[in-house]
């Protein structure tokens, strides 16, 4: 079946470390995207790429960083600059532009400990 | 800036009661989307709407596009314990699409008392 993976569902950072989530799609989507979703909030914009190695800043890029070397992945890099960075991250895929639905992944629950 | 608002923020009804949420854009839009995401889970498509005064059903849920294409509606009739989950409308940024985001409302939550 065609869908998106996140991968870990769950991840433990230390202060001043970085960590890499992984997002992977099957279903030949052009266009990628990363959100943040705090508790009882909604989704905030980190980065988004519509062809392979390009990306642009979302509203909250800041401590996060992205690459796009391959169309099927689009892995989230969070940053010892990313001053609070527990939070729920969940990538997205679609054909291309707003005007097609997103696929969302199942997210990864990051905590700093 | 552009904003996509969502109101009630939370909503607590008894099975079997209708449910609306309302969802307001500041600029035009090419299309709406709502989205539902179950507790602990990630958001789920559910339905597009591109044209003025466009109305959707699926099944019990109703979907209302605006005359003007800046506000909709989600209209959920004899609400079921699966109801239950936080549904977000969402908008093309810059109202036309082709930038390839969307901007999300802030999201109602739906609690449902069996």
């Amino acid at each position: 079946d065609g869908g998106i993976t996140q991968s870990p569902k769950y991840l433990f950072r230390k202060e001043g470390q970085n960590v890499t989530l992984s997002c992977e799609q099957n279903l030949n989507h052009d266009a990628m995207y990363w959100y943040r979703q705090d508790p009882g909030q909604g989704l905030r914009l980190i980065y988004y790429s519509q062809i392979v190695n390009d990306f642009q800043k979302g509203d909250i890029a800041e401590g996060y960083s992205v690459s796009r070397e391959k169309k099927e992945s689009f892995p989230l890099t969070v940053t010892s600059a990313q001053k609070n960075p527990t939070a729920f991250y969940l990538c997205a895929s679609s054909q291309g532009s707003a005007n097609y639905g997103y696929t969302f992944g199942s997210g990864t629950r990051l905590t700093v400990v | 800036g552009q904003q996509v608002m969502q109101i009630p923020q939370y909503q607590h009804v008894q099975e079997g009661e209708d449910f609306t949420t309302y969802c307001n854009s500041s600029t035009t839009l090419s299309n709406i989307q709502w989205y539902k995401q179950r507790p602990g889970g990630h958001p789920v498509f559910l339905i597009q709407l591109v044209k003025s005064g466009e109305v959707k059903k699926q099944k019990r849920l109703t979907f209302q596009f605006g005359e003007a294409k800046k506000n909709s509606s989600l209209h959920i009739t004899a609400t079921q314990t699966t109801d239950v989950g936080t549904y977000f409308c969402a908008g093309p940024w810059g109202g036309s699409g082709n930038t390839g985001k969307l901007i999300f409302g802030q999201g109602t939550t739906l609690q449902v008392k069996p």
